[in-house]
């Protein structure tokens, strides 16, 4: 099983619908997770932070199912500038060696 | 104001060549790293430093080395790049308690 895994998607979102999608870990011990967004050929950019159940930052909540290993993430009110793949992040290690999924691609039409 | 700065952006090498991929930073982040990310698929960590201190991952191929003469700077070094190496390699870097990575605009590598 791997570490991480993501529905790659894509997901094809109509403007100002809202969006859901999960990501799933094989480590337990994972404590804090990432959500990075990518744009096609650029870096990855830090989107959310996840230190306990969850956390939410406008348009974008973040949820944390330890009993089920996993975390989602969802998008309100897409905007065309929310196309982009989503990266999913636990932190597995103590000082902070970071183990991507490979992403879901998300894209917003008009 | 970019803060984790890779050059160059785009890089093309003959096989068999040589090449440096080059990353600095000016956030005094302790640990830098070196990512290859292949189109459509996870960033991949080659290796890290935590200070001064090395850490290869199992998997990173011998012919992938790096160096950190200094807090600011890291290099990576492609000693005989093959065909398959042609990726984006990202330079990261974090402080001590991780609050996420900074990354730079990465480097494309291309092998002709």
């Amino acid at each position: 099983r791997k570490e991480v895994e993501q529905d790659p998607g894509p997901f094809n979102v109509p403007e100002g619908a809202t969006v859901a999608f999960n990501c799933t870990y094989s480590n337990s011990a994972s404590q804090s997770f990432f959500w990075y967004r990518q744009d096609c050929r650029k870096e990855p950019k830090l989107l959310m932070s996840v230190y306990s159940s969850g956390n939410e930052d406008g348009r974008f909540t973040a949820q944390l199912n330890r009993a089920s290993q996993y975390i989602s993430l969802l998008i309100r009110d897409s905007k065309l500038s929310d196309s982009a793949t989503y990266l999913c992040v636990p932190l597995t290690d103590s000082w902070g060696k970071l183990q991507f999924g490979a992403g879901t691609q998300v894209v917003v039409t008009p | 104001d970019a803060m984790v700065i890779q050059n160059p952006r785009y890089q093309v090498t003959q096989f068999g060549k040589p090449v440096t991929l080059s990353c600095s930073q000016t956030l005094n982040h302790n640990v830098m790293y070196w990512y290859q990310q292949k189109s459509s698929q996870a960033p991949k960590l080659l290796f890290h430093y935590y200070d001064k201190d090395f850490n290869n991952e199992a998997d990173t191929p011998d012919n992938f080395q790096s160096r950190r003469p200094n807090t600011s700077f890291c290099f990576l070094d492609i000693r005989s790049p093959g065909l398959g190496d042609a990726a984006m390699y990202l330079c990261a870097t974090s402080r001590e308690t991780l609050s996420g990575y900074t990354f730079g605009s990465g480097t494309r590598l291309t092998v002709v």
